[in-house]
């Protein structure tokens, strides 16, 4: 049992590329989300997903893509990669939404330059 | 105004000493309360629930104080492990994440 797995863990990219972060969960949760934390700041929510086929737009969607084709994965596109995107980016899941546990991936850093 | 706050710190304590911090919420029809624990780098785990009556964790006390919209976090005869940033979350409909409290344990 995995739990939250993300890849890349390290991605340095130029401004202008695209990319997808990958997240997978072996839990069989059905609320999955992704977060972006930058120093200072609390986790920020980009999007989630209640379901496969259910997605929606959080608190910081600009810039972002998300689809949800599978229980198990939930990606994360970059469309067009700005500075302002130099993060890390955590992945996680919960059984549903608003449970108690969010159960976090190890997280990906991203450098846009 | 953000919907948590947090005293970034850090807290610099001896090992065995207690220390204790609090967050604070604009939301007051917020519904659950939590505290998570993140070390350097690495992603967020939580904690333990923070529940009206407050409640212990071992050597982990956390209260929450409705009418004053804070919940509080204390750490009793403090490890070098305790070593961490602690992470307030509040849940209404969503969670919402304090920027985080770092405390140092020194031996």
């Amino acid at each position: 049992n995995a739990g939250v797995t993300q890849t890349p863990k390290f991605q340095v990219l130029k401004t202008g590329q695209s990319m997808t972060l990958q997240c997978a969960q072996d839990m069989n949760h059905e609320y999955m989300s992704w977060y972006r934390q930058d120093p200072g700041m609390g986790l920020r929510l980009i999007h989630y997903s209640v379901g496969a086929g259910i997605t929606d737009q959080g608190e910081v969607p600009n810039g972002y893509n998300v689809s949800r084709s599978t229980t198990e994965d939930f990606p994360l596109r970059l469309l067009s990669a700005a500075p302002s995107q130099t993060s890390v980016y955590f992945c996680a899941s919960s059984p549903r939404q608003g449970a108690r546990e969010q159960y976090f991936g190890p997280g990906t850093r991203l450098t846009v330059t | 105004r953000k919907e948590v706050e947090q005293d970034p710190g850090p807290f610099n304590v001896p090992e065995g000493a207690t220390v204790a911090f609090n967050c604070t919420y604009s939301n007051s029809a917020s519904q659950s309360f939590f505290w998570y624990r993140q070390d350097c780098r690495k992603e967020p785990k939580l904690l333990m629930s923070v529940y009206s009556s407050g409640n212990e964790d071992g050597r982990f006390t956390a209260q929450l104080n409705r009418a004053s919209q804070y919940i509080s976090l204390l750490i009793r005869d403090s490890k070098l492990s305790d070593s961490a940033t602690y992470l307030c979350v509040v849940n209404l409909y969503k969670l919402s994440f304090g920027a985080g409290t770092t405390v140092t344990v020194r031996a």
